[in-house]
């Protein structure tokens, strides 16, 4: 595709229930970003990929949230016992790193936007 | 400290108006540095990349200042449409991935 894509764009889910957000980068970005925003704050950084390795998932909250990435593709964030306070709009970006170098800009997707109810 | 820091805000300016942010980071060895920009609701937009030598677009310009690790936007002439929140990113951290700044957010008054 020609941008980033996540799907769901929006997810209403049940307090503790499990729920798995997918991202697509742009095809040949290596490094992909996962980031939180709750309304009206700032990005909130959760993960980041080069390749198929996380280098820094500093950012995770806890153990509940975990991130995986396959063939230096798609990723998909999961939350395992979702909480009111993980409602927020999860948001994926992709660039390229060439090797040995820096991310170039980095392009987002539309979000998906989780309601814990 | 953060490794990414910006101006607070909001800035809330007349229209016409010419309005500076600035963003200091943390990393000496930063290479990558842009603007970026989110409307409310939105995902972030890549407005402009910050070039050693400063670069301008319209009526933005964005200016690198190595020495004291900061970057700046200026934008003259201010429009409703300029109304925003302007994010500094920078390349850092143990990895070198971009780093986004909390963000400015801008409200241009008519």
């Amino acid at each position: 595709g020609a941008g980033v894509s996540q799907s769901p764009s929006n997810k209403v889910t049940e307090k503790g229930k499990d729920v798995e957000l997918r991202c697509d980068p742009i095809s040949g970005h290596t490094a992909l970003y996962w980031y939180r925003q709750r309304l009206g704050q700032g990005l909130e950084f959760l993960i980041y990929f080069q390749g198929n390795s996380a280098p820094d998932k500093s950012g995770l909250p806890s153990d509940r949230f975990s991130a995986e990435r396959t063939g230096e593709s798609v990723s998909t964030l999961t939350i395992q016992r979702t909480q009111q306070e993980d409602s927020a709009v999860y948001l994926c970006a992709s660039s390229f790193n060439p090797t040995g170098g820096f991310d170039t800009e980095a392009f987002f997707g539309q979000g998906t936007r989780l309601t814990v109810v | 400290r953060k490794e990414v820091e910006q101006d607070p805000g909001p800035f809330n300016v007349p229209e016409g108006a010419t309005v500076a942010f600035n963003c200091t980071y943390s990393n000496s060895a930063s290479q990558s540095f842009f603007w970026y920009r989110q409307d409310c609701r939105k995902e972030p937009k890549l407005l402009m990349s910050v070039y050693s030598s400063g670069n301008e677009d319209g009526r933005f310009t964005a200016q690198l200042n190595r020495a004291s690790q900061y970057i700046s936007l200026l934008i003259r002439d201010s429009k409703l449409s300029d109304s925003a929140t302007y994010l500094c990113v920078v390349n850092s951290g143990s990895a070198r991935q971009l780093t986004f700044g909390s963000g400015t957010q801008l409200t241009v008054l008519p």
